[in-house]
Formats: C-alpha cells, structure tokens, sequence
C-alpha cells in the first residue's frame, strides 16, 4: 500500500494569507490525524476526522480547520496566517481504533513571512 | 501543556553502544508509543506498549511501561549510525495521542 501523502511539501506564505494543506491517508484508513510540530511547542495535535466527522480537537484558536472528504482524504486550513503558525504540519492516518500506531505523512513545511 | 516529558533532551553515544531514553507522563493511558523521526521529516513508528505490558522487544528496541510510576524507557541496543535521530513518546488516552518534547539521540562513528 501507498503512505500517507501530503501536499504540498513546502509552501511560503505572507502574514494575513490563508493556506489549506491536504492529506491522503493510506487506502483502507478511515481517521486521519492533523499536528503541528515547532521547535519551541513541539507536537501539538490539532484535531482529528473519523468518517467525515471530527471526532477530537486540540487547542487551537479557530483560525485553524479541517475537513474529511468520502475518500478519507482530509485537508486542513489555517486563515489569516501568523508569523508563529511557520511550522511542520503532520497529518497521520490511523486503520481503525484510536488504540493503534498511527502511520504519518511526511509533512508540509509552512513558512510564514 | 505536554503529556510526556523525556529524559534526557539530548544524548551522545558512540556506535555499537546502549542507548536509554525515559519518558514519564502525568495522566493514565492506553497505550503509550514510541516514534522516531528524522531531520524534521515524518514521525515513524516504532513500538506500542499497551498499559497492561510490561515489556516489549522488536528487533533492537526494548520498551518497558511501568504505570505505578507513570513511565517508560526505550533501549535500543548496539547502535548504528542511522539511529541519530530524535525520538518521541506519546501517551493514547481516551481521545488523542499526546507527544513528550522528544530525545535527540546522535551516534558517533
């Protein structure tokens, strides 16, 4: 089977824009997994999809959204962009029980100027 | 706030030597995972030790979960070079998964 995929790899964007970054979890897995990791937070989980549903969320302000599709593909959004939101965007995808490994993605890098 | 505090924050071994690596949480878990990951790339799965497991080995790795004391260490015996990386433990409780502040871990030749 294919990993996770996500698009784009890296992207450069202006404070004020808005960004969406996509994830294809691997073909068969349901939930889909979306983190933050900075050098200061570290990894910080922002929320997960389960079926087109989101089942669990982080703390994060409201700028910061996401969406499954039927396919399970998942994109996230994050408008109005801060200097702070620069960061490596995980998505992992996960087969069936929270209570399992999470397969990740190879993240997009979001550079904030 | 972090679930999962690791120990030490840095390491330096050189190759063919044990490296430890702890991580002690605050809350209980199901399971507690560890994952790897490499030059800011994606976190790789290494191992889920379920909280009523002791011990667990896959290949060179070896993880023990002690939950009266809320923690775990990660060993991974005879290291090679392509183990420098950062290493990353994290608690599943009842919804999502919770990572500590990582291990770097660099091998010597």
């Amino acid at each position: 089977k294919a990993g996770v995929t996500q698009t784009p790899r890296y992207l450069i964007k202006t404070r004020g824009q808005q960004v969406t970054l996509s994830c294809s979890p691997i073909s068969g897995h349901r939930s889909v997994s979306w983190y933050q990791q900075t050098p200061g937070q570290g990894l910080q989980f922002l929320f997960e999809y389960f079926s087109e549903t989101q089942r669990n969320k982080g703390n994060f302000p409201g700028r910061f959204s996401g969406r499954q599709f039927s396919n399970s593909r998942s994109e996230m959004n994050v408008s109005t962009l801060e200097l702070g939101d620069s960061a490596l965007y995980l998505c992992a995808s996960l087969e069936g029980p929270l209570n399992n490994e999470q397969f990740f993605g190879p993240g997009t890098r979001l550079t904030v100027l | 706030s972090q679930q999962g505090e690791e120990d030490p924050q840095a390491l330096s071994i050189q190759e063919g030597e044990n490296a430890t690596m702890n991580c002690s949480y605050k809350t209980s878990i199901n399971n507690l995972q560890w994952y790897r990951q490499n030059s800011g790339r994606g976190l790789v799965h290494l191992i889920l030790i379920r909280s009523n497991e002791r011990e667990k080995h896959s290949g060179r790795l070896r993880v023990t979960l002690d939950t009266s004391k809320k923690s775990s260490s990660l060993l991974i015996t005879a290291s090679r070079a392509a183990d420098t990386a950062s290493y990353f433990c994290a608690t599943q409780g009842a919804q999502k998964l919770v990572f500590g502040q990582g291990t770097r871990l660099t091998i010597n030749p």
